[in-house]
């Protein structure tokens, strides 16, 4: 069975500073992997995804991840956080059944302060 | 952009009530899902559906759970009688094709309380 474990629910950076968001998956296959964001009132937005292909992914609003298969984690990191990225985050696997289904972390909230 | 829409945003019901928590996917999608987050736990996939009929549920959707794509353009969840461990937040998804390479679009969620 799948599972993804996101460390720390909450985590406080300064503008400007590196973002480092933890995750760390469980697959008895090859797994699909998945960033998702949700601002306040808003729904669940794909920031990013892995599946297979190269391990360095990037997307959206400058933020990339690393598939590391040693480790079993895809860290979600931005080089320089903005007020903006304020939300939550959640982490996500799919062993790429055929309607994909998703298992989510518990999410981490991602404070700025300016 | 065209987005999920779901209905209401918040609802509060007494224990051994129905609800039916409505979803608009997004027009051309055919795969629609429904995931719940309990308070403080991780987002639970519930079931998915595609071609008027479920393709796939988990252990929580049991018998008080149902779904239905009543008009071709609503997606909805029923809860039968619902009980106090049904308050959660319950997200509404929908996809254009099925697989990990079609991206799943999520609505800004329900929030149901059971009193």
């Amino acid at each position: 069975a799948q599972s993804v474990t996101q460390l720390g629910s909450h985590v406080s950076v300064s503008e400007g500073a590196l973002v480092l968001l933890r995750c760390n998956y469980s697959s008895s296959v090859p797994p699909y992997l998945f960033w998702y964001v949700q601002y306040p009132n808003q729904g669940l937005q794909l920031l990013l995804k892995y599946t297979s292909a190269a391990t360095l992914v990037k997307g959206i609003n400058g933020f990339e991840a690393e598939f590391k298969k040693s480790e079993t984690s895809f860290h979600l990191t931005k080089p320089s956080a903005h007020m903006s990225d304020a939300a939550e985050y959640f982490c996500a696997v799919s062993e790429g059944s055929g309607y994909s289904t998703l298992t989510f972390g518990k999410g981490t909230m991602l404070l700025v302060s300016p | 952009e065209p987005e999920v829409t779901q209905t209401p945003s918040h609802q509060v019901t007494q224990m051994g009530q129905e609800v039916i928590l409505r979803c608009v996917p997004i027009s051309n999608h055919l795969y629609f899902y429904w995931y719940r987050q309990i308070l403080g736990q991780k987002v639970e996939f519930l079931v998915s559906f595609y071609n008027n009929e479920i393709s796939e549920k988990s252990e929580i959707f049991d018998d008080q759970f149902s779904v239905e794509r009543p008009d071709g353009s609503n997606f909805t969840l029923k809860i039968r009688s619902t009980k106090l461990e049904d308050s959660a937040m319950y997200f509404c998804a929908s996809s254009e094709g099925s697989g990990t390479y079609n991206e799943q679009f999520f609505g800004p969620g329900t929030r149901l309380t059971v009193l």
